[in-house]
């Protein structure tokens, strides 16, 4: 596609629902990134993938989150037993290799009530 | 925890005037970037300076960068209202990003 794209844009959900979060990439791009970001912060960094496999898992705040890139293009962000504090705007950006710029795609506003 | 530092935290300038803004990091770096973020959510990538680079200019965009203080500086030179957003400078492939400036252009 034209740009890196993020669905769904809005999603609401309860306390103690399993959500997953999908960023299809652009394609060709090796790198692939998840951030989220709360409101007045800058992006706080999640995972990183280069290729199928997650090079730096550093950012997960716990075990609650889990990334895949199966193929090592789409990438699904899977939160188990969300918390209100989950809530926030979950970025996804890609690069076509680690090292070089990235472009992001517009967010998924994720809302745990 | 983050790499990158902003400085200033928030900044308001009159339209026409240059606006510059700091960024510190911690550890050794490949490259630093820039990007710049309106109200809504897309960051948008500015521009990337790599490490054996000391300064680089894109239109009214000049960045600089020293390594051996680990900071980097952009430079924004005659301001528009469209320039009014949050800048955030980020390092290498994680793209660990700092808290951000906030810049607001006064007509």
């Amino acid at each position: 596609g034209a740009g890196v794209s993020q669905t769904p844009s809005n999603k609401v959900t309860e306390k103690g629902k399993y959500v997953e979060l999908r960023c299809d990439p652009i394609s060709g791009h090796t790198a692939l990134y998840w951030y989220r970001q709360s409101l007045g912060q800058g992006p706080e960094f999640l995972i990183y993938f280069q290729g199928t496999g997650a090079a730096d898992d550093s950012g997960l705040p716990n075990d609650r989150f889990f990334a895949v890139r199966p193929e090592g293009s789409v990438s699904t962000l899977k939160i188990q037993r969300t918390e209100r504090g989950d809530s926030a705007v979950y970025l996804c950006a890609s690069s076509l290799e680690g090292d070089a710029e990235a472009f992001f795609g517009q967010g998924t506003r994720l809302t745990v009530v | 925890s983050q790499q990158g530092e902003e400085d200033p935290q928030a900044l308001s300038i009159q339209e026409g005037e240059n606006a510059t803004m700091n960024c510190s990091y911690k550890t050794s770096i490949n490259n630093l970037q820039w990007y710049r973020q309106n109200s809504g959510r897309g960051l948008v990538h500015l521009i990337l300076i790599r490490s054996n680079e000391r300064e680089k200019h894109s239109g009214r965009l000049r960045v600089t960068l020293d390594t051996s203080k680990k900071s980097s500086s952009l430079l924004i030179t005659a301001s528009r209202a469209a320039d009014t957003a949050s800048y955030f400078c980020a390092t290498d492939h994680k793209i660990i990003f700092g808290k951000g400036t906030r810049l607001h252009i006064l007509p």
